[in-house]
């Protein structure tokens, strides 16, 4: 059965530093990895998306890299800002197109 | 507790008919949230309930789609009519919202959605 995990739970670090935040999984056959935001009240936005062939995503600030044989991804944020504070969310599609979020990483950029 | 359930599971309907899916969050979750994954691409947000009020429902792709949130409990999603590129797996996740400060979405299993 398949498990996301996100570790940490939340991460505080001052702006501007550069983070990273991890998403694991345990069954390697999947067909995609996707990682999301989420802002207090607010539907997820879709930040980027790995296919399982692809090994990294990049969008601006952000670089998402996917090991699929250690079951790894990760989030990279460049520069971050106060504007970054939110919850990271990674969801995997099995190869039986099942769909299984992580519980997330609530991510606070200290002014 | 019981989690989000959606229902049905799985639906198969031809081009041009009408199809209804529902979604029950978790009791005394105000907010609602859709979302839907079509032909293997990104999920993607369809729209948002806070209560029986739709707060956002720009993720909403055309008026093929309807959906409601009467009294504020289960949601409907209703697509009429549907075509081939509304294949897709369809979620639904709830959150307690603003009355305890917690915004923790909560998954459904999805609905799979085959239109042929």
């Amino acid at each position: 059965k398949q498990e996301v995990t996100q570790i940490p739970a939340a991460l505080s670090v001052p702006e501007g530093e550069n983070l990273v935040l991890n998403c694991s999984f345990t069954d390697s056959a999947i067909y995609n990895l996707q990682w999301f935001r989420q802002d207090p009240g607010k539907g997820l936005t879709s930040l980027l998306l790995i296919q399982s062939s692809q090994r990294e995503q990049t969008s601006g600030r952000l670089n998402a890299s996917l090991d699929k044989s250690s079951g790894r991804s990760t989030l990279y944020i460049a520069a971050s800002q106060p504007g970054d504070s939110a919850t990271y969310l990674c969801a995997v599609t099995n190869r039986d197109d099942k769909i299984i979020f992580g519980k997330g990483t609530r991510l606070h950029i200290l002014p | 507790e019981a989690g989000v359930t959606q229902f049905p599971s799985h639906s198969v309907i031809e081009k041009g008919q009408t199809v209804t899916l529902r979604c029950d969050p978790i009791s005394g979750h105000d907010n609602l949230y859709w979302y839907r994954r079509v032909m293997g691409k990104e999920i993607k947000f369809l729209l948002h309930f806070v209560k029986e009020s739709k707060q956002d429902e720009s993720g909403m792709p055309n008026n093929r789609f309807l959906a409601e949130r009467t009294g504020g409990t289960y949601s409907t999603l209703k697509v009429q009519p549907a075509e081939l590129e509304d294949s897709g797996v369809y979620f639904c996740a709830s959150s307690q919202g603003e009355r305890t400060g917690s915004y923790e979405q909560y998954f459904g299993p999805g609905t799979r959605l085959t239109v042929t």
